[in-house]
């Protein structure tokens, strides 16, 4: 069965900082996708970004890019200018073909004034 | 366009009780899931549809049941409340999970079981 790690619970960062968030996953397939969630206070879950694997360059969205990995099946997220509303538990997750998506057990990220 | 729809956002249930959360999106998508977050985890796969009259469990469907009787609606029942239910259940959906879809959560319902 797929999973999902991030193997840092808690990460904080200065306000205007960059930080990267780790996500590492373990497959046989060659084709599937990852995504990076975001979950405020609110509980809402917010889609972040979005990665296809066979797409080599990897995915950007404004302030918010991946390093994609997939030798390394590594998923990386980097948040770039850190603002106050960066604040939130963040997932990554995979999906693959006729699966669920798996989740990993998330990265609580704290913006420092 | 609402999206996906759940209530109720907030319940307290009496240990024993029974309940159902309601669940609707309005997107036409196949697939629907229920997930339940407990404090300071991830989420957990309750329940899945593929699509109208078929339903699967997930990796934690005991004490619940689901019913997907048309492509909108995917209710979820809890028989028998135990205090180990409190939690966050999000329902979510997404369309033609073959393409990677992105999936869309509600917006939660905090349940606790006392």
């Amino acid at each position: 069965a797929q999973t999902v790690t991030q193997s840092q619970p808690e990460m904080s960062v200065q306000e205007a900082e960059t930080v990267t968030l780790s996500c590492t996953y373990d497959t046989s397939e060659s084709d599937y996708y990852l995504f990076w969630y975001k979950q405020p206070p609110s509980r809402q879950m917010i889609l972040v970004i979005r990665q296809e694997a066979y797409k080599q360059q990897n995915a950007t969205e404004n302030r918010f890019s991946v390093n994609f990995q997939k030798a390394a099946k590594s998923f990386s997220l980097k948040i770039s200018d850190s603002q106050l509303g960066d604040a939130a538990m963040y997932f990554c997750a995979y999906l693959n073909y006729g699966q669920n998506f798996v989740f990993g057990p998330g990265t609580r990220l704290s913006v420092l004034p | 366009n609402a999206g996906v729809t759940q209530t109720p956002k907030f319940r307290i249930l009496k240990i024993g009780q029974s309940m159902t959360l309601q669940c609707t999106q309005d997107m036409n998508h196949n697939y629907m899931y229920w997930y339940r977050q407990d404090p300071g985890m991830g989420l957990k796969l309750i329940y899945y549809s593929v699509g109208a009259g078929i339903t699967d469990k997930g990796e934690v469907p005991n004490g619940y049941n689901v019913s997907r009787s048309t492509t909108e609606d995917f209710p979820l029942r809890l028989e028998l409340a135990a205090p180990s239910q409190t939690s966050v259940y999000f329902c979510a959906s997404n369309w033609h999970q073959n393409l990677g879809n992105t999936i869309y959560f509600g917006e939660g319902s905090w349940l606790t079981v006392v």
